[in-house]
């Protein structure tokens, strides 16, 4: 299957802090990525689609000035939780469609822990 | 009704059993099905996908699709305990839609 790789895999931050997480399909070019959220023990929430070159496109009632979805290229999308607060702490994971199965593989997940 | 649907479990089986998941979904122009699954901590995992009614197999997996009952199951057979895991099933509608829409997932443990 398709390679997907997120960086960090782990990270740490002060309440008020922005952090960025990184999304990459390494063997093949995707022009949708997916970012999911989810808490434990809970399934997947889908929070926005992210179109390369193009604006992202949120759930209902994710906040897209807080998490901010920039796709520049067509390997990478980054997540930027921004002024991040204890309850953003969660498993971030994105996915990407593979442009010849139309089946999407998840990136290993970034686990935010913010204190 | 959710859109898709999932028993949560937990699903328990021995160890060489077949284990059976089940998943139903809403909408009728469905047209392409999943199945991820989540260990404990990790991501998703796609095991298999399918798109036409009946049966697709891939080694130890079946699934199987059945549009006119709006139903799709995978079984595992000869269940190890590696398999223990949430398997999660995710739907895709037809027409420019590529967002998956996921059931929350059935717990398995297959116990030695």
């Amino acid at each position: 299957g398709a390679v997907v790789s997120q960086h960090p895999s782990w990270v740490i931050c002060k309440s008020g802090t922005s952090v960025k997480i990184e999304c990459r399909s390494l063997d093949f070019q995707a022009t949708t990525m997916f970012w999911y959220r989810q808490f434990p023990k809970q399934s997947l929430m889908l929070m926005a689609t992210s179109n390369e070159g193009s604006k992202a496109t949120y759930e209902q009632g994710v906040e897209k000035d807080k998490f901010l979805i920039n796709h520049a290229s067509l390997t990478l999308s980054t997540l930027t939780v921004t002024s991040a607060h204890p309850e953003d702490s969660s498993f971030y994971i994105c996915s990407a469609i593979s442009p010849t199965q139309e089946t999407q593989y998840f990136g290993p997940g970034t686990r935010l822990l913010v204190l | 009704q959710k859109e898709v649907e999932q028993n949560s479990g937990p699903l328990s089986v021995p160890e060489g059993a077949i284990a059976s998941l089940n998943c139903t979904y809403s909408d009728r122009g469905s047209q392409s099905f999943f199945w991820y699954r989540q260990y404990s901590g990790k991501s998703p995992e796609l095991i298999m996908f399918i798109y036409s009614n009946g049966d697709k197999e891939d080694g130890r997996f079946t699934a199987q699709l059945n549009k006119a009952s709006q139903y799709v199951s995978l079984l595992i057979r000869d269940s190890q305990p590696s398999d223990s895991a949430t398997y999660l099933c995710a739907v895709k509608v037809g027409g420019s839609a590529r967002q998956l829409t996921f059931g929350s997932g059935t717990q398995l443990t297959v116990l030695p």
